[in-house]
């Protein structure tokens, strides 16, 4: 069974500060990972990884995948409250065919204090 | 283009009740997912669409819920008999045909409290 682990479950920093979040997977049928934001409601979408070692970079977001060693760290510098949500990794595998779906690890609780 | 849109957005029903939700996908978009989600943890994946074919479903979907997508366009998710291990946000999402099939938007959800 696909297996995707996050840590740390919860992390509290203050504003400025610099936070990196893991995420591990074991999976059969890698084709990509995902990083997702989710505050009250939906998930939204961050990040799609699909090659080791390129960093994908949004504002003071960014994220590196290692497909050797099955994990990514998603790193957001200069930590702002509007940064307080839970940051959930996703894996996506192929099921046979064009079948895939995204299996998701727990999330990482990032909560910013000013 | 709205978005995914879900509704109810909330349903408290009593234990042993049938419930049933919706979901609008992104118009252009053929693959269609519905996710669990409880308290603390991520989303569980429930099954998976493409156009009007049920491609996949997971083993947490028991006999008591049902998925369609009649036309190809919204989608439905039944559960029958409610337990209270039913409680919980239930996640639509749609991804595109092709470019960045893996790149799911969501819904807000349906908050499901079973009393």
């Amino acid at each position: 069974e696909d297996k995707v682990v996050q840590s740390p479950l919860s992390l509290v920093v203050h504003e400025g500060d610099t936070v990196t979040l893991n995420c591990s997977y074991e999976v059969t049928n890698f084709r990509s990972l995902l990083w997702y934001k989710q505050e009250k409601k939906a998930p939204t979408f961050l990040f799609m990884l699909t090659s080791s070692g390129i960093e994908k970079k949004s504002g003071r977001l960014s994220s590196i995948l290692d497909k050797k060693e099955l994990f990514s760290i998603l790193n957001i510098t200069a930590t702002q409250t509007g940064d307080s949500a839970v940051y959930l990794c996703a894996v996506e595998a192929s099921s046979g065919g064009s079948n895939y779906k995204l299996t998701f690890g727990k999330g990482t609780l990032l909560t910013v204090n000013p | 283009d709205t978005g995914v849109s879900q509704n109810p957005r909330h349903k408290i029903t009593k234990r042993g009740q049938n419930v049933t939700f919706r979901c609008d996908p992104i118009s252009e978009h053929n693959r269609l997912y519905w996710y669990r989600q409880t308290l603390g943890q991520g989303p569980e994946f429930l099954t998976y669409f493409q156009n009007e074919a049920q491609l996949e479903k997971s083993r947490l979907l028991s006999d008591r819920f049902s998925a369609e997508r009649p036309k190809g366009s919204f989608s439905t998710l039944e559960i029958q008999r409610t337990e209270q291990g039913d409680s919980a946000m239930y996640l639509c999402a749609s991804s595109p045909r092709q470019i960045r099939a893996n790149v799911l938007t969501f819904g807000a959800g349906s908050r499901l409290t079973v009393l």
